[in-house]
């Protein structure tokens, strides 16, 4: 089966530093992907890590870690235009996606 | 940039009626997506397609059909439209990578189907 969990919601502060967990069990494994979707919008691309480490892209990272079936998205000095939802999509094979439900950040003043 | 056209925004319904929902992608990609995304539920898969008149199930196809006749346009047709299917329906296309890796897909701006 295909499972992938991330927190529902979190909240932060404008300027700071948040982490968004995303755990994962799939039937095959070809990457991990990020997308930001803002309420009303399409998602749009983040980050693809498809070998463990770090990937760095401006003020966001994400993390994989293949073994433990885990990976984060670390956004920094966040701004208020942060606000949205982020989607952990696995890519277990063929070209599909399996998303999990999408973790909504709030960032306040 | 790649540009992935939804036929309507806001698309309302009745019970019964035969509803397509149209794509359109400029950007020559191989693969084509539909979705629909429900509130706690997320991004889920209804059909997807390789290539032209290429189909494959997703994972919740029950009640819907797709078509690819061109390689720019996938449609989603729902059959006999049920009040259960009103949703926000997201297409996306994607060109694969060499090696079974995968490249990001890109996404319009979706239909919001309400069925009564």
């Amino acid at each position: 089966g295909q499972n992938i969990d991330q927190p529902t919601e979190m909240t932060a502060t404008e300027g700071a530093i948040v982490q968004i967990n995303c755990t994962y069990q799939t039937s095959g494994f070809n990457g991990l992907f990020w997308y930001q979707q803002h309420a009303g919008e399409a998602p749009t691309f983040l980050s693809y890590n498809v070998l463990d480490g770090l990937e760095e892209k401006g003020r966001f990272s994400s993390f994989l870690s293949r073994s433990k079936g885990y990976s984060y998205l670390l956004l920094k000095e966040l701004q208020m235009k942060d606000s949205a939802s982020y989607l952990c999509a696995v890519g277990p094979g063929f070209q599909k996606l399996v998303f999990g439900t999408g973790t909504r950040l709030l960032v306040s003043p | 940039d790649v540009k992935v056209t939804q036929s309507s925004r806001y698309l309302v319904k009745r019970t019964g009626e035969k509803v397509f929902l149209e794509c359109v992608q400029d950007m020559d990609h191989e693969n084509m997506f539909w979705y629909r995304q429900d509130p706690g539920l997320g991004l889920r898969l209804i059909y997807f397609s390789y290539d032209v008149k290429m189909k494959e199930k997703g994972d919740i196809p029950e009640g819907y059909s797709v078509s690819r006749e061109k390689k720019e346009r996938f449609s989603l047709i729902l059959e006999s439209a049920s009040t259960n299917q009103t949703s926000m329906y997201l297409c996306a296309s994607s060109s694969p990578l060499s090696g079974g890796l995968y490249n990001e897909q890109f996404f319009g701006p979706g239909t919001r189907l309400t069925v009564l």
